[in-house]
């Protein structure tokens, strides 16, 4: 069954340095989303990307991220200067868009910042 | 906007028994709503959805979840609960005309032996 891969698994870096967390989604997917959960809380939605750009982002999704889909198969989340607060939890999901459609969840890469 | 409760932080039971947890949500539209589970150091798992038609959703691992409009609830169920469907639920919903999820805070369920 395909499933959402993501790497690292784990991360761990120092503040103000840019890390960048790495998808690869469901190959005839067509949207992408990054969700986060910091430890204890919910699931947060960050943005979503379909036909190479941005669909829609929330008020996490500051200058510090961004997206890319550098080809045909990778959905990568960049921050360019972390900070303590994005210690987190970060899941991708991919979906066939359409709102009906199920997002299936990779199983996440958990970023320290010391 | 939307927005999921879930208001029971955790549920035990005992195996055998029945589980419930509990959601509720709003949207401002009609709602495409979802159960997901995670395990520990695990992704979220889809478990079942409701989009249209029958209020009562079967879904995996013998889950289910009744859609009620009228109470705006989403509760998910099993007739009986086993030790590895111990796990965190989590509820989210999806406005028809948006793409995003909103979750709800996870329900930690512990099954005893």
């Amino acid at each position: 069954e395909p499933e959402v891969t993501q790497t690292p698994s784990h991360q761990v870096t120092q503040m103000g340095q840019e890390v960048i967390l790495r998808c690869v989604p469901i190959s005839n997917h067509l949207y992408f989303y990054w969700y986060r959960q910091i430890l204890g809380q919910k699931v947060e939605f960050l943005v979503s990307f379909y036909n190479n750009e941005i669909s829609e982002k929330s008020e996490i999704f500051d200058d510090q991220f961004s997206v890319e889909r550098p080809d045909g198969s990778n959905f990568t989340l960049k921050i360019r200067s972390t900070k303590l607060e994005d210690s987190a939890m970060y899941f991708c999901a991919s979906d066939g868009g359409v709102s009906t459609d199920t997002q299936y969840f990779g199983p996440g890469t958990r970023l320290t910042v010391l | 906007a939307q927005s999921v409760a879930q208001p029971e932080d955790q549920v035990n039971v005992a195996e055998g028994n029945p589980l419930t947890v509990k959601c509720t949500y709003s949207v401002s539209g009609n709602p495409y709503l979802f159960w997901y589970v995670q395990y520990p150091n695990r992704g979220l798992q889809f478990l079942l959805k409701y989009i249209t038609g029958d209020n009562l959703v079967k879904g995996s691992y013998g889950f289910e979840a009744e859609f009620n409009k009228s109470q705006t609830s989403f509760h998910l169920k099993k007739p009986s609960a086993l030790v590895s469907d111990s796990a965190l639920y989590f509820c989210a919903v999806r406005d028809i005309d948006d793409y995003k999820l909103s979750f709800g805070a996870g329900t930690t369920v512990t099954v005893r032996a």
